[in-house]
């Protein structure tokens, strides 16, 4: 069964610094996407990393994909309020159903 | 939201009253999905589609049916609702399936169970 966890499950980012947050899966797979979700609001795709060593970059936000340690990671640069919302991975393989995290909520503050 | 208008938006029912939710998609996508959202456990899928009257179950697909009748419509039913099927309920859609997926979510329907 492929298990996806992410970590921390909430994260107070301070204005204007960096900080990762975390991915891991429990088995091989074939595709990672990260999502956003405002709060109230649907969920809206951030990145696709199809294969090892895979990084994609959006304004300030960078998502990387190692997946010999099943492991995404997505980095924010200088955070910024417009940032905060709730971070959902999913994973998916051949012949199996996406997979979804339980979310990691960042919250920036002045 | 890529063409996917659900409906009700809002729904509060009582305990063992049927309830009936729509997914409507403009974008002529095969796959079409219902998740549930609760707090502490992400999404959880419920019942997807992979084509007209094909329908399969996922992971909390008890006390839930589906129905396709045509491409542009996924309903999802409770028969018989209970309070803990009070949740935020997501429809989502793909052109590709499994392994493959990009979902694309409408906005969500919330369904509050007395």
């Amino acid at each position: 069964e492929l298990k996806v966890e992410q970590n921390p499950l909430f994260l107070s980012m301070q204005e204007g610094k960096n900080y990762t947050i975390y991915c891991n899966y429990s088995t091989t797979s074939d595709r990672l996407y990260w999502y956003r979700q405002d709060p109230g609001k649907s969920l809206e795709s951030l990145f696709v990393l199809l294969s090892n060593g895979a990084v994609k970059q959006e304004g300030r936000l960078m998502a990387s994909l190692d997946t010999k340690a099943r492991l995404s990671t997505l980095h924010i640069t200088a955070a910024v309020h417009d940032l905060s919302a709730t971070y959902f991975c999913a994973v998916t393989r051949a012949n199996s159903k996406l997979t979804f995290g339980k979310g990691i909520t960042l919250s920036v503050r002045p | 939201d890529a063409g996917i208008t659900q409906s009700p938006r809002h729904k509060v029912t009582e305990t063992g009253t049927p309830v009936t939710l729509r997914c409507h998609q403009t974008e002529n996508h095969r796959y079409m999905y219902w998740y549930r959202q609760d707090p502490g456990h992400g999404l959880r899928l419920i019942h997807y589609s992979y084509g007209v009257k094909d329908t399969d179950k996922g992971e909390v697909s008890d006390g839930y049916s589906v129905s396709r009748s045509k491409t542009e419509d996924f309903l999802l039913t409770l028969e018989s609702a209970t309070s803990s099927q009070t949740s935020v309920y997501f429809c989502a859609i793909s052109e590709s399936g499994m392994g493959h997926e990009k979902l694309f979510f409408g906005s969500g329907t919330q369904l509050s169970v007395l």
